[in-house]
């Protein structure tokens, strides 16, 4: 059974950091893209971040581009994501989420964790 | 602004029949992909490659796709079925695009 498990959020300061963790289980990283697509409160879906099949490619939005720095661990079948300079405007549940085999879509999603950006 | 273009909500009556739209001038190229989020819930996929439905999806949802209009429709609604709606496609600038999303209600 593929499941997803997010870990990482909580409350941080402006211009602060956070690690965001997927731990993938019932499939293996190395034979899917990954994304990190986030929603803040009350609004609409943000596609925030991917890293290719081989983990060699990674995407941004570029909302997130230059602070954001997605990566895996093969070893530990995990995704990360490090956010810098976080500001209230990235305040949002962050989920995790598999691409299918040919891309395109995603079939699984975790269940977010909540960053929350305030003084 | 999202490049796909969603209704903010739509209602229905249980039984009758629910259209969802989307509509994007990449839709005619790309396919589109479409998601049911229930509150405090990660989303759901319940339509892919414009028309076709994963398993474990009910009869009722089905796709269709013309020009650059994306329709989930769902025949015989449910109260089940009261949820946001997000369509999705790949984006010009951004690898995967996003509707603003649908507020399906069952009144």
């Amino acid at each position: 059974e593929v499941q997803l498990l997010e870990s990482g959020g909580g409350l941080v300061q402006p211009e602060g950091s956070l690690r965001l963790s997927c731990e993938a289980s019932g499939f293996t990283l190395n034979s899917h893209a990954m994304s990190w697509v986030r929603q803040a409160p009350g609004q609409g879906l943000e596609w925030v971040s991917a890293i290719s099949v081989s983990g060699e490619v990674t995407y941004y939005a570029d909302s997130v581009k230059g602070r954001f720095t997605i990566s895996r661990d093969i070893s530990k079948n995990t995704v990360y994501l490090q956010m810098n300079s976080l500001s209230a405007g990235d305040t949002a549940v962050y989920f995790c989420a598999k691409e299918v085999a040919t891309g395109g879509y995603f079939d699984y999603w975790g269940q977010g964790t909540l960053v929350t950006v305030s003084s | 602004s999202s490049e796909l273009t969603q209704p903010p909500s739509v209602s229905v009556s249980p039984g009758q029949t629910a259209r969802i739209t989307c509509s994007g001038d990449a839709l005619p190229k790309q396919y589109g992909y479409w998601y049911q989020q229930k509150p405090g819930q990660a989303p759901v996929l319940v339509m892919y490659k414009d028309t076709e439905r994963p398993s474990g999806i009910p009869e009722r949802f089905s796709g269709s796709s013309s020009g650059t209009t994306l329709t989930l429709t769902i025949d015989g609604v449910q109260a089940e079925d009261e949820a946001d709606y997000y369509c999705q496609s790949a984006g010009s600038r951004v690898n995967w695009v996003f509707g603003g999303g649908t507020r399906l209600t069952v009144v």
